[in-house]
């Protein structure tokens, strides 16, 4: 149990066009969920917190005009790159974390996906 | 701010020796800390944690203690196996919050 798939494992794309990532939760209810960058030999750095149903909360420094957030549903929040550039070429990782376990304050990770812009 | 510091790596070594990768950190008051292990090709899994000072998480032969006055959580092995290859994340969460603070990861390799 506890399985969530991110999808396109990787994706190519041109400099300028918008990229979205999908993220579900496959097995569970995911009220909130997580979105990571994962720069080459650096650690995950948190983006944005998503609740399902409202906005996202970014992190500083993240812009949310560029990095588009949805958590339309309990199984499914989606990740869009927009107008990507070579420098948002990078590894983007989501988690998922269910009320049921909150206070284990555990978030289930998805398999991530590589984002390469040319 | 918090931050989470653990050995570069990568480490490899052989089946059945002892494992340590060294984890310290960085945060006011009492934060929760944890082990995630990625293997190829998979997400992060949680691998062992600890909420107070002194706890030791455990989980699959992996053990780590909470260690305050060192503020270190360093993950260690008696004998690895070829199947423990990947990589290592130390985290830490703080004030109940659920955001996660990594380590940049430690790459594992056992040879048979």
């Amino acid at each position: 149990g506890a399985v969530v798939s991110q999808h396109p494992s990787w994706v190519i794309c041109k400099s300028g066009t918008s990229v979205k990532i999908e993220c579900r939760s496959l097995d569970f209810q995911a009220t909130t969920m997580f979105w990571y960058r994962q720069f080459p030999k650096q650690s995950l750095m948190l983006m944005a917190t998503s609740n399902e149903g409202s906005k996202a909360t970014y992190e500083q420094g993240v812009e949310k005009d560029k990095f588009l957030i949805n958590h339309a549903s309990l199984t499914l929040s989606t990740l869009t790159v927009t107008s990507a550039h070579p420098e948002d070429s990078s590894f983007y990782i989501c988690s998922a974390a269910t009320w049921q376990r909150r206070n284990e304050n555990e978030q289930f990770f998805g398999p991530g996906t590589r984002l390469t812009v040319l | 701010g918090n931050s989470v510091t653990q050995m570069e790596g990568p480490v490899t070594l052989s089946e059945e020796a002892f494992l340590t990768i060294n984890c310290t950190y960085t945060a006011t008051g009492y934060p929760s800390l944890f082990w995630y292990v990625q293997y190829p090709g998979e997400g992060l899994q949680l691998l062992l944690k600890a909420t107070k000072a002194d706890d030791k998480g455990s989980n699959k032969g992996f053990e780590a203690t909470y260690r305050k006055e060192t503020t270190s959580f360093h993950l260690e092995k008696g004998s690895v196996q070829v199947s423990d290859s990947a990589v290592y994340f130390c985290a830490l969460s703080q004030g109940g919050s659920e955001k996660l603070v990594f380590g940049k990861g430690t790459k594992l390799t056992v040879n048979p």
